[in-house]
């Protein structure tokens, strides 16, 4: 069973702040790591993918990925009462059948106090 | 250009009914995955079909199948129902590789109610 971790939360953070969210998993052949962002009731959103070892930022969002720890993470700068979802972490790992499909974690609820 | 179309968006079904869920993926994508995602909880992978076939499956009993259709259209279906079937059901369409994968594109859902 390959594993994607992520703490439950709430994270709750002023607004302005930093959001730090982070994700650990368990399958080294993994290739595409993807966050999601899902608002309560909706379905999941791609806001940020990454493929390499390193930094990948898109305006305020900033993905981390570190494969030999096994780690990807997603910061988000200047956080607004609108970023208040859940976030979810998603690592694109091999079956046996030896194609590839999107493992999800459990979720990370972000709240933005105004 | 369209994106992924599940219908219905709503169900309530009995105990021991049949369900059927469809998906119409994204235009230009052929491989349709379904997930289940319970309140609270990521969402879990059910099978995926690519070719009119399934490719593989999560760890899901037998009562849950699928099927495509040549113009990659999918559908999800569930025998008796159980209560713990209640969940909120995710299409996501994407485009087949072996390599690397850019991102699955969800559908809205189907929230099922079993009473």
């Amino acid at each position: 069973q390959k594993e994607v971790e992520q703490n439950s939360g709430p994270l709750s953070v002023p607004e302005g702040a930093i959001a730090s969210l982070n994700c650990t998993y368990s399958d080294r052949g993994s290739q595409s790591f993807f966050w999601y962002r899902q608002y309560s009731g909706k379905s999941p959103e791609l806001i940020m993918s990454i493929y390499s070892n390193g930094d990948k930022e898109d305006g305020r969002f900033t993905a981390q990925l570190n494969k030999a720890s096994q780690y990807v993470s997603l910061l988000i700068r200047d956080s607004q009462p609108s970023d208040s979802a859940t976030y979810l972490c998603a690592v694109n790992a091999f079956m046996d059948t030896g194609r590839r499909a999107l493992t999800f974690g459990s979720g990370t609820r972000l709240q933005v106090q105004p | 250009d369209a994106g992924v179309t599940q219908s219905p968006t709503h169900l309530i079904k009995t105990r021991g009914q049949q369900v059927t869920l469809r998906c119409s993926p994204k235009s230009g994508h052929d491989t349709v995955s379904w997930y289940q995602q319970a309140l609270g909880q990521g969402p879990q992978f059910i099978f995926q079909y690519y070719e009119e076939e399934e490719r593989q499956r999560g760890n899901f009993p037998d009562r849950f199948s699928g099927h495509q259709f040549p113009n990659y259209s999918s559908e999800l279906n569930v025998n008796a129902l159980l209560l713990g079937d209640s969940a909120l059901y995710l299409c996501a369409s994407s485009l087949s590789s072996y390599n690397r994968n850019y991102g699955y594109t969800f559908g809205s859902g189907t929230r099922l109610t079993v009473v």
